[in-house]
């Protein structure tokens, strides 16, 4: 089962920060924050991971809280590409590591 | 560089038959995954390969799946006496190491009829 909640959708204007939220309150020490995202009809698409330290990479910024129950994901500027289902993933550390998918956040940017 | 591949694209096939679908993972990924995508069941995780071995098959829904990888790349898998509730996408990724992005192709549309 998904250990993550996240808003069923999200719309935001083209060229402005677009913040995705997730809350993953029972997550536990070794279980790392994962965002992914699926454009239509396409395989899903690696965007960021962390464990508790905010990471940033050339797609998106990763803020985590302090208490780790929580997370958000920044596309500093959104694009109409950005339109797509994004799923926030918490993932355990060792075995598998396998993807528990939810239902994700279907975010649409507008021209 | 090339990206994770699949094949077929699309499969059509009648309700009984087996099929057979194909992923090529990204060369040097020791860890292979599959996945599907259906429209009520959303994505889920069917089967992992670390190398040629599948430590993790705990997703597959039936003793009708089964799948397997030769040579650490290359890996299979196989519907047998398909059923409509098997119509999906079925999508493979793979990864270079622990605590890795996966990597996806872009899937195997299964249409059972």
């Amino acid at each position: 089962d998904a250990k993550t909640t996240q808003p069923t959708s999200m719309d935001c204007a083209e060229g402005r920060a677009a913040n995705l939220p997730c809350n993953h309150s029972t997550i536990s020490g070794n279980e790392y924050v994962y965002w992914y995202r699926q454009i239509h009809s396409q395989g899903p698409q690696y965007i960021i991971h962390g464990l508790k330290n905010n990471e940033t990479n050339e797609m998106a910024s990763l803020i985590i809280t302090e208490d780790r129950k929580s997370s958000t994901l920044i596309l500093p500027h959104a694009t109409l590409r950005d339109t797509a289902v994004y799923y926030c993933i918490v993932l355990t550390q060792g075995g598998s590591e396998k993807l528990v998918f939810g239902k994700g956040m279907k975010l649409t940017v507008n021209p | 560089g090339a990206g994770v591949s699949q094949s077929p694209s699309n499969k059509v096939t009648e309700k009984g038959k087996d099929v057979e679908l194909r992923c090529d993972p990204i060369s040097g990924h020791t860890a292979l995954y599959w996945y599907r995508q259906s429209l009520g069941q959303g994505l889920e995780f069917l089967i992992y390969f670390q190398g040629n071995s599948a430590p993790d098959k705990s997703g597959l829904p039936s003793d009708r799946f089964s799948a397997e990888r030769t040579g650490g790349s290359v890996s299979t898998l196989t519907i047998q006496r398909t059923q409509q509730e098997d119509s999906a996408v079925y999508l493979c990724a793979s990864s270079p190491r622990r605590l890795s992005e996966q990597y996806f192709g872009p899937g195997t549309r299964l249409t059972v009829t």
